[in-house]
């Protein structure tokens, strides 16, 4: 089955600095998509950014990008000059392609902490 | 177009009691999933519907049932809710067919069960 690695519950970043939150992945698959999902205060599950497996370039959304390492099975993300509105839980998640059956689902790691100094 | 909804966002039940937790979707997608979100975990599924007219069991199904009423709605049913099912709970919606869409959080249910 696969899981999903979160090894930092909690980070601090200041203002306008960077920040990386890691998230490691357990699959025998070759084809698959991982996420980052944003989740502030108001408890809305927010999609941040989305890796394709197959593809060898990093993803990048604005401040977000994005370390895909895909023989580590490493999946960071780097958040650039973070904002005070930064500050969330941070998930990282894994989905199956849809090629073999799979219905899509994810699965979630435990989430990290972000927390923005003003 | 309010994407996903739900209804209540928050509930109080004693144990035994039952409810049901809506959702709906706007989109015209044709999946649909129910997930539960635990202090400290991840969320986690419960239940999804790949289409409509089918359900399938996620990771935690006991204690659940679900109906998918139509392509717009699935709910999520407590038959007898047990302090352990206190919890915040996610109805999401994907199109499907394309293996790169994504997948549409609602807002949240918070439930708890005394």
């Amino acid at each position: 089955a696969q899981t999903v690695t979160q090894s930092q519950p909690e980070m601090s970043v200041q203002e306008a600095e960077t920040v990386t939150l890691s998230c490691t992945y357990d699959t025998s698959e070759s084809d698959y998509y991982l996420f980052w999902y944003k989740q502030p205060p108001s408890r809305q599950m927010i999609l941040v950014i989305r890796q394709e497996a197959y593809k060898q370039q990093n993803a990048t959304e604005n401040r977000f990008s994005v370390n895909f390492q895909k023989a580590a099975k490493s999946f960071s993300l780097k958040i650039s000059d973070s904002q005070l509105g930064d500050a969330a839980m941070y998930f990282c998640a894994y989905r199956r392609s849809n090629y073999g059956g799979s219905q899509g689902n994810l699965i979630f790691g435990k989430g990290t902490k972000l927390s923005v100094k003003p | 177009n309010a994407g996903v909804t739900q209804t209540p966002k928050f509930q109080v039940l004693k144990t035994g009691q039952s409810m049901t937790l809506q959702c709906a979707q706007d989109m015209n997608h044709n999946s649909m999933y129910w997930y539960r979100q635990d202090p400290g975990m991840g969320l986690r599924l419960i239940y999804y519907s790949a289409s409509e007219g089918t359900t399938d069991k996620g990771e935690v199904p006991n204690g659940y049932n679900v109906s998918r009423l139509n392509k717009r709605e699935f709910s999520l049913r407590l038959e007898s809710a047990a302090p352990s099912q206190t919890s915040v709970y996610f109805c999401a919606s994907r199109r499907g067919g394309r293996a790169t869409d994504t997948q549409y959080f609602g807002p949240g249910t918070r439930l708890t069960v005394l």
